[in-house]
């Protein structure tokens, strides 16, 4: 069964570092998003992308995170520079295409550290 | 706005008996309830969903729209039932708006 793919698993860094997070949807979706779960919360959606484009990012820290779909296929999630705040679970998560019906494939995650 | 209220941060039954995780929303439309679970070192992944009035894994979730409430329930709990579960809204824009989630342990 095909499944998201997140790399890496696990990433600790120091603050003011970059870090970068991709994520492998399932072949075929064009609907991708990138979640952060801060430990004791559900997951936040950070942007949402519709093939290559951004449908949502309202709630992405502009200043220090970007995100990038350029072939409409697997994507990265960036921060610079990290901060102590950004430790949490980043999730990806996919979906066939737009529409209240199709159900959010979601990957195990990374997991970022930020000292 | 979107919010979804998970009161319990922690339930604990026994095997056996009935559970009910609760779940209250705020939503001015009319939205789409999800559950979630999440076992162990496991991916977040799909229990049920309100529009679909299915039974997975002998877990069932009634929208009351009068209550603004979704609450999961399941007469007879099983040890593999322990994990976090987490109440989702999907409001017009489609976007996914999660509570905080109820872990729960099921004692044998």
């Amino acid at each position: 069964e095909a499944e998201v793919a997140q790399s890496p698993r696990y990433k600790i860094t120091e603050k003011s570092q970059a870090v970068a997070f991709w994520c492998d949807p399932i072949s075929g979706h064009a609907t991708l998003y990138w979640y952060r779960q801060i430990l004791g919360q559900g997951p936040e959606l950070l942007v949402q992308f519709q093939d290559e484009s951004v449908v949502d990012d309202s709630q992405l820290p502009k200043d220090r995170f970007s995100a990038e779909r350029l072939k409409g296929v697997d994507s990265t999630l960036k921060i610079q520079p990290a901060e102590l705040g950004d430790s949490a679970m980043y999730l990806c998560a996919s979906r066939q295409r737009q529409g209240r019906r199709e159900t959010q494939y979601f990957g195990p995650g990374t997991r970022l550290l930020v000292l | 706005a979107q919010r979804v209220t998970q009161p319990e941060k922690l339930l604990s039954v026994f095997k056996g008996a009935p559970v009910e995780l609760k779940c209250n929303y705020s939503y001015s439309g009319s939205p789409e309830l999800f559950w979630y679970v999440q076992y162990s070192r496991q991916r977040l992944q799909l229990l049920l969903r309100h529009i679909s009035r299915e039974s997975i894994k002998g877990f069932t979730a009634d929208l009351n729209k009068g209550e603004t409430s979704f609450h999961l329930k399941k007469p007879f709990a099983q040890e593999e039932d322990s994990a976090m579960y987490y109440c989702a809204l999907q409001g017009g824009s489609e976007k996914l708006v999660f509570g905080k989630g109820t872990k729960l342990t099921v004692n044998p």
